[in-house]
């Protein structure tokens, strides 16, 4: 158990379906992040949420929106996906700040799967 | 921008053999320095870190030694074990809160 929980685990969807994956953090973070864990491939950065940044992927498409109510929770809104957008999606938190020493904190994921 | 390499897997050991998987950064500067390990159907955990040059990560009986002279963070274990089977990133962060990871090396451990 590493603080962040994150809902559901898995998630089947069609691609005219609408969902939202969510993501709760325990551990008094200030910055949350959404990556995508594609086969094969690095891991992405898709969003982060944080005091003194707020960084936007400019290759994510906007069928992916994400939202950020408070410091412990956030949102992934998924609309109109493809099949390539399944994937395991993560979600991590961390103290935000420029030393760079600050760990992040992940979710077990949500496993997407698009048909 | 910046980016982590790390050597292609799978890395396929037998149990109480050593283990190194390389791993080489692009940033200049002095990055701070990961290892995440990530276990069949979990998130990433980190695994252990580094700050400055020299510096000397270990946990579990894995080690990483942050070398600034040929930009490497080498993962080692001396000893491995079958629960050793994961995947294993390595990571780093030059500047406020986002990471860079490498791909990922895959490790099976066989008894």
């Amino acid at each position: 158990e590493t603080g962040v929980t994150q809902t559901p685990r898995h998630l089947v969807m069609g691609m005219t379906n609408k969902k939202s994956l969510k993501c709760e953090q325990h551990l008094g973070h200030n910055a949350m992040y959404w990556y995508k864990q594609s086969a094969k491939k690095p891991l992405e950065l898709m969003f982060v949420y944080s005091l003194e940044e707020r960084v936007e992927n400019n290759s994510v498409p906007s069928r992916f929106s994400p939202e950020c109510p408070n410091s412990s929770h956030l949102f992934l809104h998924l609309h109109t996906l493809q099949p390539e957008d399944s994937a395991l999606y993560l979600c991590a938190s961390s103290i935000s700040g420029r030393s760079g020493k600050n760990i992040q904190y992940f979710g077990a994921g949500t496993r997407l799967s698009v048909l | 921008g910046d980016s982590v390499t790390q050597m292609e897997g799978p890395v396929t050991l037998s149990e109480e053999a050593c283990l190194t998987i390389n791993c080489t950064y692009t940033a200049t500067g002095y990055p701070s320095l990961f290892w995440y390990v990530q276990y069949p159907g979990e998130g990433l955990q980190l695994l252990l870190k580094a700050t400055k040059a020299d510096d000397k990560g270990s946990n579990k009986g894995f080690e990483a030694t942050y070398r600034k002279e040929t930009t490497s963070f080498h993962l080692e274990k001396g000893s491995v074990q079958v629960s050793d089977s994961a995947v294993y990133f390595c990571a780093e962060n030059s500047g406020y809160s986002t990471l860079t990871f490498g791909k990922g090396t895959m490790l099976l451990v066989s008894p």
